[in-house]
């Protein structure tokens, strides 16, 4: 693919459901990245790969939210029981080689009711 | 901890204007820094990046200088124009491997004809 995509593009829940977000990085990119971003904020840093590895899911704000990448490709955002404050936009981003340029996808707007 | 400050917004400037946006950083370690730019209904893009000390990065008429001795990055462009509205994204990235990525909370630039 020319670019990193993310399904879906907009996402609607009720409270306590659970969803999960799809990112699929551009071919070859060994790093992906995922950050939340809140309206007027930057970008905030949740969790990273480097192939299938979890290297750093510091970022992740509670147990209800976790990531895999179980071929070292594609990856999921897992969030369990929704709350109305995990409304956001979840942005992943892939690279080459950590200290590369990050190209990223264009979100997944999640607002749960 | 590392983190990132920018000029806060939004900026409103006539095309042909002289652009500074001010960005600032806090890093334990050596950072890479960028501006990253976002502009209307799109994902974030890389703009220009410097990986050490006094080197410029450049790129569509934007200069940023990286100053250890000030810890700042600011982004500067000689005359702006009207397709340069977006929102300009400072950030860094430190680490051993500098997968640690820290954003700004982002500034908004309009230019009007």
């Amino acid at each position: 693919g020319a670019g990193v995509s993310q399904s879906p593009r907009y996402k609607v829940t009720k409270r306590g459901q659970d969803v999960a977000l799809r990112c699929d990085p551009i071919s070859g990119h060994v790093s992906l990245y995922w950050y939340r971003q809140a309206l007027g904020q930057g970008p905030e840093f949740l969790t990273y790969f480097n192939y299938e590895a979890q290297q750093d899911k510091s970022g992740l704000p509670n147990d209800r939210f976790s990531a895999e990448r179980p071929e070292g490709s594609i990856s999921t955002l897992t969030i369990q029981r929704t709350e109305q404050r995990d409304s956001a936009m979840y942005r992943c981003a892939s690279s080459l080689v950590g200290q590369g340029e990050q190209f990223f996808g264009p979100g997944t707007r999640l607002t749960v009711l | 901890g590392d983190s990132v400050t920018q000029m806060e917004g939004p900026v409103t400037l006539s095309e042909e204007a002289f652009l500074t946006i001010n960005c600032t950083y806090t890093a334990t370690g050596y950072p890479s820094l960028f501006w990253y730019v976002q502009y209307p209904g799109e994902g974030l893009q890389l703009l220009l990046k410097a990986t050490k000390a006094d080197d410029k990065g450049s790129n569509k008429g934007f200069e940023a200088t990286y100053r250890k001795e000030t810890t700042s990055f600011h982004l500067e462009k000689g005359s702006v124009q009207v397709s340069d509205s977006a929102v300009y994204f400072c950030a860094l990235s430190v680490g051993n491997t500098g997968n640690q990525f820290y954003f700004g909370t982002g500034t908004s630039l309009t230019v009007i004809p």
